[in-house]
């Protein structure tokens, strides 16, 4: 079973328009951690953000934000103000406490942020 | 600090042949994770290392296997390589530890593997 979806296989927005990135995980473990990364057309993923699942505020960073909700199982990543340079392949990665580092990386979700 | 590094960046092989990857972790991380990438499949964990050990292994052939050596650094290998090897490696380090929760991962460029 998939264990980390994200539907959105490619989005294309204008210079400054707000986007939405949309991850839904699924899990039996009670701990767990979630993440965001980066892959630019360069290739070196970059990290974001993590998360764990006992914290579910929302996280801000500048023009990035996240928004955790265990009740759906979402951890969804908002750019506002959308620029060029954030063009890239988002992926969204859940570990398991018990799973010695082990991975679980969405298919990714394509940003095409056009000038 | 210095990143993740790995070598080679890039890698031509021929069918039936073996390969090995190479990467040294940021100073201090001492778990090693491999992940290959491919535009099907998309990135899958292939093994983990950590103190030399390996603690967690994806669902990859025995083709695939992976050390690492007391210096945290680590290898990969690849043997009797077919066609569908042919894929982007990262290797990742994080400050992992026995006991600690899961910190995030610090990927490499990667290896890019063209099996022909």
């Amino acid at each position: 079973a998939q264990k980390v979806t994200q539907a959105q296989t490619e989005i294309s927005v204008v210079e400054k328009e707000d986007v939405t990135l949309d991850c839904v995980y699924e899990t039996r473990d009670t701990t767990y951690y979630l993440f965001w990364y980066k892959q630019p057309p360069s290739g070196e993923l970059v990290f974001l953000i993590r998360r764990n699942s006992f914290d579910e505020q929302n996280e801000i960073s500048g023009r990035y934000s996240w928004n955790f909700q265990k009740s759906t199982s979402s951890f969804n990543f908002t750019i506002t103000a959308s620029q060029v340079v954030d063009s890239a392949v988002y992926f969204c990665a859940l570990s398991e406490a018990n799973n010695f580092n082990k991975f679980y990386f969405g298919s990714g979700t394509k940003l095409n942020v056009k000038p | 600090k210095a990143g993740v590094t790995q070598t080679p960046r890039y890698l031509i092989k021929t069918r039936g042949q073996q390969v090995t990857l190479s990467c040294s972790p940021i100073s201090g991380h001492r778990s090693v994770s491999w992940y290959q990438q491919t535009p099907g499949q998309g990135l899958q964990f292939l093994f983990e290392y950590f103190s030399e050990t390996q603690r967690n292994k994806g669902n990859f052939p025995g083709r695939f296997s992976g050390r690492q050596f007391s210096n945290s650094r680590s290898e990969m290998n690849v043997s009797t390589l077919e066609l569908g090897d042919s894929a982007l490696y990262l290797c990742a380090s994080s400050l992992a530890r026995e006991g600690a929760p899961v910190h995030e991962q610090y990927f490499g460029p990667g290896t890019r593997l063209t099996v022909t």
